[in-house]
């Protein structure tokens, strides 16, 4: 049974460039989670999601990032016109149900050059 | 006020002894409590979860609760090598009970020294 699989691992975008993350919740988990890791702090809660629904979204900037877990397919983490300040691991969670663990994909670095 | 609270260390602990971790947290009707591990440049991993007050024990780790003092901490022993990474307190709750927007302090560092 696969875990939460994120691509890409490592991904460079120039300034101004769209970066597209995704996340594959574990097989039979249909709630997913996105965090934010800047170097040296904290994991800082982005957006949660159920398939097709944002349940959550009081972490996301308001501009440039979206969020989406379509019907089919892995959920998107979008960040429009990124700058430097985007540099960060972004790690995916998925669980069965809300009152449930939370296991974590292996994230993505983003670097912004 | 942070919303979670940990020492951000580093801890240092003799191989085999116990490592003994502490987390507060300011939200009073938090319901739910994790301690996840990360080595360096890895993913978070959950070691323990824990719900309501008292010990919960799982091999060498124990995680203990106090919601009247906001307090939970996790124990660690027989420590060994290998447990040396990120430690990282998370909280979530509120109005509902579940694991939705979980808060995670910044981490304590334990080193375990051979």
């Amino acid at each position: 049974n696969a875990g939460v699989m994120q691509n890409p691992r490592h991904l460079v975008r120039r300034r101004g460039q769209e970066a597209r993350l995704r996340c594959s919740p574990m097989k039979g988990h249909s709630h997913v989670y996105w965090y934010r890791q800047l170097p040296e702090e904290g994991l800082k809660f982005m957006v949660y999601l159920q398939k097709e629904n944002i349940i959550d979204e009081s972490g996301m900037p308001k501009e440039r990032f979206s969020a989406e877990f379509p019907k089919e397919g892995p959920s998107i983490l979008r960040i429009q016109q990124v700058v430097r300040g985007d540099s960060a691991a972004y790690f995916c969670a998925s669980s069965k149900d809300r009152d449930t663990e939370a296991f974590f994909g292996q994230g993505t670095r983003l670097t912004v050059v | 006020q942070k919303e979670v609270e940990q020492n951000s260390g580093p801890l240092s602990v003799p191989e085999g002894a116990i490592a003994s971790l502490n987390c507060t947290y300011s939200d009073r009707v938090s319901q739910s409590f994790f301690w996840y591990r990360q080595y360096s440049g890895k993913s978070p991993e959950l070691i323990m979860s824990i719900y309501s007050n008292g010990d919960k024990e799982d091999g060498r780790f124990t995680a203990q609760l106090n919601k009247a003092s906001q307090y939970v901490s996790l124990l660690i022993r027989d420590s060994q090598p290998s447990d040396s990474a990120t430690y990282l307190c998370a909280v979530s709750g509120g109005s509902n009970f579940g694991n939705e927007k979980l808060t995670f302090g910044t981490g304590t560092r334990l080193t375990i020294i051979p």
